[in-house]
């Protein structure tokens, strides 16, 4: 595709819910990499996917969170029993692999707001 | 934890004029990237500076990276209103953590 794409790009939920969040990367890109920002702060670190498996998991911040990828391409963020702290603007990006860390595109996010 | 640090933490300048961020680090890095964020949501991409440059540019751009000092600073020279963004920078990590770790940003106002 033409960038990184995410769905939805809002989502309000109860607290107590379970979220999915969508990321669909550039084709060919195998680097997926999910942040978190609240607001007005820096990008907080998730997790790392590579093809389809998760070298860097240490940003995850409870086991509440989990994130899985598929075929290489497409990759979900699910927050089990969401908290008010959980939300955030929740943004997805991509990179080339290779040797070392490459210029990441971003999506435009999705903004998550837990009532 | 927190790697780059941007400095100021908000900057209001008049079109026309440079506007110069800074950015401190803690750990040895490969490279050290910038990104400009516009209303909250996507990041792009501006410019990467690997750490055996000193200096780069791209366009009205300039970058530059003193590892001696763990500090890099971007100037944007003849503001335009366009401008007007939150600017941060990223670095990776030598120890190989395929993940780039982003300061807390600039804020960056350019009045017309």
């Amino acid at each position: 595709g033409a960038g990184v794409s995410q769905s939805p790009s809002n989502k309000v939920t109860e607290k107590g819910k379970d979220v999915e969040l969508r990321c669909d990367p550039i084709s060919g890109h195998t680097a997926l990499y999910w942040y978190r920002q609240s607001l007005g702060q820096g990008l907080e670190f998730l997790i790392y996917f590579q093809g389809n498996s998760a070298p860097d998991k240490s940003g995850l911040p409870s086991d509440r969170f989990s994130a899985e990828r598929t075929g290489g391409s497409v990759s979900t963020l699910t927050i089990q029993r969401t908290q008010q702290e959980d939300s955030a603007v929740y943004l997805c990006a991509s990179s080339l692999m290779g040797r070392g860390v490459h210029e990441q595109y971003f999506g435009p996010g999705t903004r998550l707001t837990v009532t | 934890s927190q790697q780059g640090e941007e400095d100021p933490q908000a900057l209001s300048i008049q079109e026309g004029e440079n506007a110069t961020m800074n950015c401190s680090y803690k750990t040895s890095i490969n490279n050290l990237q910038w990104y400009r964020q516009n209303s909250g949501r996507g990041l792009v991409h501006l410019i990467l500076i690997r750490s055996n440059e000193r200096e780069k540019h791209s366009g009205r751009l300039r970058v530059t990276l003193d590892t001696s000092k763990k500090s890099s600073s971007l100037l944007i020279t003849a503001s335009r209103a366009a401008d007007t963004a939150s600017y941060f920078c990223a670095t990776d990590d030598l120890q190989g953590a395929q993940k780039l770790v982003f300061g807390q940003g600039t804020r960056l106002t350019i009045n017309p």
